[in-house]
């Protein structure tokens, strides 16, 4: 069984300030799927990045990903005041077929 | 544009089946895979498991013996069933257009507490 681990769990920032997150996974793990999305409190997950590098539509250049193998990273260069969120990576093709980190919560410093 | 709406008890007892069903418009039923993602308060995303009307079912090996996930087409839904619940499967339950390798589209969520 794949495990997906996020750090940090918590990452305190201010508004303008890049954000730099990131995703372990216990094995290798094609490119292809790797898939990175944003939560806000008491909305759905939105799709942010997937094949590790690719924006999903209407995601902006702000958000990019990146890594290869068991290390991943998502990066947010400036932050907006509508990116304070949590962030799940996700893996596809292990055991289970879908996997998810544990989350990293992105707050106001 | 595709749209989810789960609907469903929002209370179930414990012992019993859970059972949600997930409407989906803007795409057909046929076209792609659909997954069901379970969220418990203030924690994590868990898979449960996808389908695909006509290749059949993949469910999280954690969760497999209680599980059923199927679709009706005729309807454009896709349903999932939980028996023998507990408290620990008290969460949201979101389903998710399932593309490729990763889930593009998903309905809001809807909370089931499971308690007597």
């Amino acid at each position: 069984e794949i495990v997906l681990t996020q750090s940090p769990v918590t990452l305190s920032l201010s508004p303008g300030e890049g954000a730099t997150l990131s995703c372990r996974a216990s094995q290798s793990v094609s490119s292809s799927y790797l898939a990175w999305y944003q939560q806000k409190p008491g909305q759905a997950p939105r799709l942010l990045i997937y094949g590790a590098s690719s924006r999903a539509t209407g995601i902006p250049d702000r958000f990019s990903g990146s890594g290869s193998g068991t290390d991943f990273t998502l990066t947010i260069s400036r932050l907006e005041p509508e990116d304070f969120a949590v962030y799940y990576c996700q893996e596809y093709g292990s055991s289970p077929l879908l996997s998810f980190g544990g989350g990293t919560k992105v707050e106001i410093k | 544009q595709v749209q989810l709406q789960e609907s469903g008890p929002g209370l179930v007892k414990p012992s019993e089946t859970l059972s949600l069903t997930c409407t989906v418009s803007g795409d057909s039923i046929r076209n792609s895979y659909w997954s069901w993602i379970r969220q418990p308060p203030g924690k994590g995303l868990e898979w449960i498991g996808d389908i695909y009307f006509s290749r059949g079912t993949n469910y999280n090996p954690s969760l497999k013996s209680r599980i059923t996930i199927s679709v009706d087409t005729s309807k454009n839904q896709l349903s999932l069933k939980l028996s023998s619940v507990t408290a620990a499967d008290t969460a949201v339950y979101h389903c998710a257009r399932h593309t490729a390798s990763h889930l593009d589209s998903w309905g809001q969520g809807t909370l089931v507490t499971v308690s007597s």
